[in-house]
């Protein structure tokens, strides 16, 4: 079975520093993976995926994600966070189907943006 | 579109008593879900619909039950609550393979 890895529960930075948020999964064959976005109370939202092609994705909000199979990583960055970026973060994997069984979820990473 | 749309909002419940979170989506969408989240655990598949019909067990389907009521609705039911069910639970939607989950906004429960 399939299994993500989000090792930071909490980070904090500064506004206008960059972000880089890790994200490791566990699975087999060429994975589907996803990004989401909570605000507090809120429902999520899609970041960006990966499906395949280009290792470098572009997502919504300035955000990208690389896929880098030899580490089986797919870590989330921008260049410059804003205070509005403070939520916690989903990295998700899908098994074959692209999803159709629904989508394995990491624990989450909480992000603090610091005046 | 409304898009996903969950109901109710929030609810409290003593425990032994049953209730039905309901779902809808108007995206057309032939799979939905339910998924629930936890403080530290992230987000929990319990069941999904994979199409009209058919319904399927997840990571944590014990104490629940599903109903695919038509391509629309998706509701999950608990038939008997306890404590450990307190979450949020969320309903997700997608179309074709491949495509992006839709989630609604959540139903926050509450058993005493």
């Amino acid at each position: 079975a399939q299994s993500v890895t989000q090792p930071d529960i909490h980070i904090t930075v500064s506004e206008g520093a960059s972000l880089e948020l890790r994200c490791n999964y566990s699975y087999g064959a060429t994975p589907y993976l996803f990004w989401y976005v909570q605000s507090p109370g809120q429902g999520l939202q899609l970041l960006l995926k990966y499906f395949s092609g280009d290792t470098l994705v572009q997502g919504i909000k300035g955000f990208e994600a690389e896929f880098k199979r030899s580490q089986s990583s797919f870590n989330l960055r921008k260049p410059s966070v804003h205070w509005s970026d403070a939520a916690e973060y989903f990295c998700a994997v899908a098994a074959s189907g692209g999803g159709a069984d629904g989508l394995t979820f990491g624990k989450g990473t909480h992000l603090i943006i610091q005046p | 579109n409304a898009g996903v749309t969950q109901t109710p909002k929030f609810q409290v419940l003593k425990t032994g008593q049953s209730m039905t979170l309901q779902c809808a989506q108007d995206m057309n969408h032939n799979s939905m879900y339910w998924y629930r989240q936890d403080p530290g655990m992230g987000l929990r598949l319990i069941y999904y619909s994979a199409s009209e019909g058919t319904t399927d067990k997840g990571e944590v389907p014990n104490g629940y039950n599903v109903s695919r009521l038509n391509k629309r609705e998706f509701s999950l039911r608990l038939e008997s609550a306890a404590p450990s069910q307190t979450s949020v639970y969320f309903c997700a939607s997608n179309g074709q393979l491949k495509e992006t989950q839709y989630f609604g906004p959540g139903t926050r429960l509450l058993v005493l």
